[in-house]
């Protein structure tokens, strides 16, 4: 079946515009999870959806928020771009809540200019 | 959640087992340990986890001490597709409420012809 599919896979943006991220889940997965990967910080974590619920937010500005949708896509969005938003966005889904085992996507790399 | 001590990095023989520590001495009763690796330039990939038992699934085996401090992830015959980033994971059992995961900085392997 499918994998985790995160669109753009690649996007150039300037300070101070926002960006929009997309990731669809593995058929019938309900959960997901959204992570940011940078050089310096490694993989942090920033929210998690279940049934267009959030259930789980990082320590991350408020300029990050995301949702989920009925059929279970996420989106996730930035604004007022910052030079260190630069980064690799991750999506990961899961069946349910809780297991820990999760399917990553191959994430959408942001390059703030 | 439990902190990990890892190896910076790794270097295996192709064809030879790869034999990955983690320390996790503060790691509590309820407490699992996953495992993920990163390929580069590409998301995640859950490997295995346990709790107290050793495990063993078609990718690799999960030895835990008995006093639960230390684990091993242990891919029986390397190959230079293993050339990865891994990482080890203490996860508490937190009843279904999220699939958050806190990774630390890993072990590069690097698997040599």
């Amino acid at each position: 079946k499918a994998g985790v599919t995160q669109t753009p896979r690649y996007l150039i943006k300037t300070r101070g515009q926002q960006v929009t991220l997309s990731c669809s889940p593995i058929s019938g997965h309900r959960s997901v999870s959204w992570y940011q990967q940078t050089p310096g910080q490694g993989l942090q974590f920033l929210f998690e959806y279940f049934s267009e619920t959030q259930r789980n937010k990082g320590n991350f500005p408020g300029r990050f928020s995301g949702r989920q949708f009925s059929n279970s896509r996420s989106e996730m969005n930035v604004s007022t771009l910052e030079l260190g938003d630069s980064a690799l966005y991750l999506c990961a889904s899961s069946l349910l809540s809780g297991s820990g085992e999760l399917f990553f996507g191959e994430g959408s790399r942001l390059t703030v200019l | 959640d439990a902190k990990t001590t890892q190896p910076t990095s790794m270097d295996c023989a192709e064809g030879r087992a790869a034999n990955l520590p983690c320390n996790h001495s503060t790691i509590s009763g309820n407490e699992y340990v996953y495992w993920y690796r990163q390929i580069h330039s590409q998301g995640p990939q859950y490997i295995i986890h346990g709790l107290k038992n050793n495990e063993t699934n078609e990718m690799a085996s999960l030895i835990i001490t008995e006093d639960r401090k230390s684990s091993t992830l242990i891919l029986p015959h390397a190959t230079l597709r293993d050339t990865a980033v891994y990482y080890c994971i203490v996860r508490p059992d937190y009843g279904g409420a999220t699939n958050k995961l806190i990774f630390g900085t890993g072990t590069l392997l690097a698997v040599q012809p």
